[in-house]
């Protein structure tokens, strides 16, 4: 997985509750990305870095916030958590042109 | 409008026997292609990718994919399945028109089942 790792692996949210994704990679990449993957759909892309500081919206936004203090960290926030964002989350970085994947976060919200 | 197409949502095949999985595409300019797997409960695993030069690319496993442009196709291919291929397969292409970002777009996901 280009060392990238994801936490945590499970989690359990009810309606309106907060919380954090964390996604590191300890290779120094720039290039890094948020997905959701939802049964029958593929993978949806929600935002992505080409570096620290800098961050842009991908196909599926709404709802979700990012930050790219350093190169290493690139977490994703729920602020408001609603059961259409139950979904399984993939944090990757980009490597000689592919995309690598971390391990996945599997988040309910009920 | 860019997108990928995998057709068909499942295909069985008997192990030992040669198995296709197909993908279509459509963007703008020179694709580069990419295969994942994904077993469950697992992330996304890197098979191979064609960016230029031959038009059949190997990967892992035994995995194999032949890009053609005339049909806008990738299609994976193995000769003689094994019952432990038996995952989900996701075929993507990168998104063109976006500068330099590597942003993909994916295919929604065929599963491949292999009987013994």
């Amino acid at each position: 997985n280009a060392g990238v790792t994801q936490t945590p692996k499970f989690r359990i949210l009810k309606i309106g509750q907060s919380m954090t994704l964390q996604c590191t990679q300890d290779m120094n990449h720039n290039y890094m990305y948020w997905y959701r993957q939802d049964p029958g759909m593929g993978l949806k892309l929600i935002y992505y870095s080409v570096g620290a500081g800098i961050t842009d919206k991908g196909e599926v936004p709404n709802g979700y916030n990012v930050s790219r203090s350093t190169t290493e960290d690139f977490p994703l926030r729920l602020e408001l958590a609603a059961p259409s964002q139950t979904s399984v989350y993939f944090c990757a970085t980009l490597i000689t042109d592919t995309q690598y994947f971390g391990p996945g976060t599997r988040l309910t919200v009920l | 409008a860019q997108s990928v197409a995998q057709p068909e949502d499942q295909v069985n095949v008997a192990e030992g026997n040669p198995l296709t999985v197909k993908c279509t595409y459509s963007v703008s300019g020179n694709p580069y292609l990419f295969w994942y797997v994904q077993y469950p409960n697992r992330g996304l695993q890197f098979l191979l990718k064609y960016i230029t030069g031959d038009n059949l690319v190997k990967g892992s496993y035994g995995f194999e994919a032949e890009f053609n442009k005339s049909q806008t196709s990738f299609h994976l291919k193995k000769p003689s399945a094994l019952v432990s291929d038996s995952a989900l397969y996701f075929c993507a292409v990168r998104e063109s028109g976006s500068g330099n970002t590597g942003k993909l777009i994916f295919g929604q996901g065929t599963t491949l089942q292999v009987k013994p």
